[in-house]
């Protein structure tokens, strides 16, 4: 059973902070990593996504990918209320097949 | 502009009814996908199709139908085996490979 982890929250932060989200993935066959944000009551998007170890930047958005320890971030520089939402963490364990997601996990930023 | 669509926003299922949820996208992706989503649970997949004419079930798929006649549609009926219906369905595309999900807006169903 391929599972995907996330800590489901809420993690809060204050405005302008550093939110760090985190998630860990069991098949170490696994190719591609996304991450999508999900307001209450709306549909996910695409935030990022990630295929090679390392660190992969989009504006305040990073995204860092470790194969070896199976854990993949998203940090989220100078947070904003309106970041507040839940973050998927989306695996996709082989070439061409579906997506795993994880719960969620539920992020506040407070002004 | 080119997206997904999923109608109707709302629905209301009454005990032993069927009921189909509408996706149609325009934008050319050969996959597309539905899934089910429970307060404060993830997502999980009921149907994908990756080509016309076909299609195969997911984690989840006892109680649910679809049919891919067209590339831009894939119809979701929840019948009346479906014994836990109330959730958010989210239907989504993809242009298939190592590319992401494009997601529609979403169907809430109830059970009345």
């Amino acid at each position: 059973q391929k599972e995907v982890e996330q800590n489901s929250g809420p993690l809060s932060v204050p405005e302008g902070a550093i939110a760090s989200l985190n998630c860990t993935y069991s098949d170490r066959g696994s190719q591609s990593f996304f991450w999508y944000r999900q307001y209450s009551g709306k549909s996910p998007e695409l935030i990022m996504f990630i295929y090679s170890n390392g660190d992969k930047e989009d504006g305040r958005f990073t995204a860092q990918l470790n194969k070896a320890s199976q854990y993949v971030s998203l940090l989220i520089r100078d947070s904003q209320p309106s970041d507040s939402a839940t973050y998927l963490c989306a695996v996709r364990y082989n070439y061409g097949q579906n997506f795993v997601f994880g719960p969620g996990t539920r992020l506040s930023v407070l002004p | 502009d080119g997206g997904i669509t999923q109608s109707p926003k709302y629905l209301f299922r009454k005990e032993g009814q069927n009921v189909t949820l509408s996706c149609e996208q325009n934008l050319n992706h050969d996959a597309m996908y539905w899934y089910r989503q429970d307060p404060g649970q993830g997502l999980r997949l009921i149907y994908y199709s990756q080509i016309v004419n076909d299609f195969q079930k997911g984690d989840i798929a006892e109680g649910y139908s679809v049919s891919r006649e067209k590339k831009e549609s894939f119809p979701l009926t929840v019948t009346s085996a479906q014994k836990n219906p109330t959730a958010f369905y989210l239907c989504a595309s993809s242009i298939g490979g190592a590319y992401g999900y494009t997601f529609g807006s979403g169907t809430r169903l109830t059970v009345v």
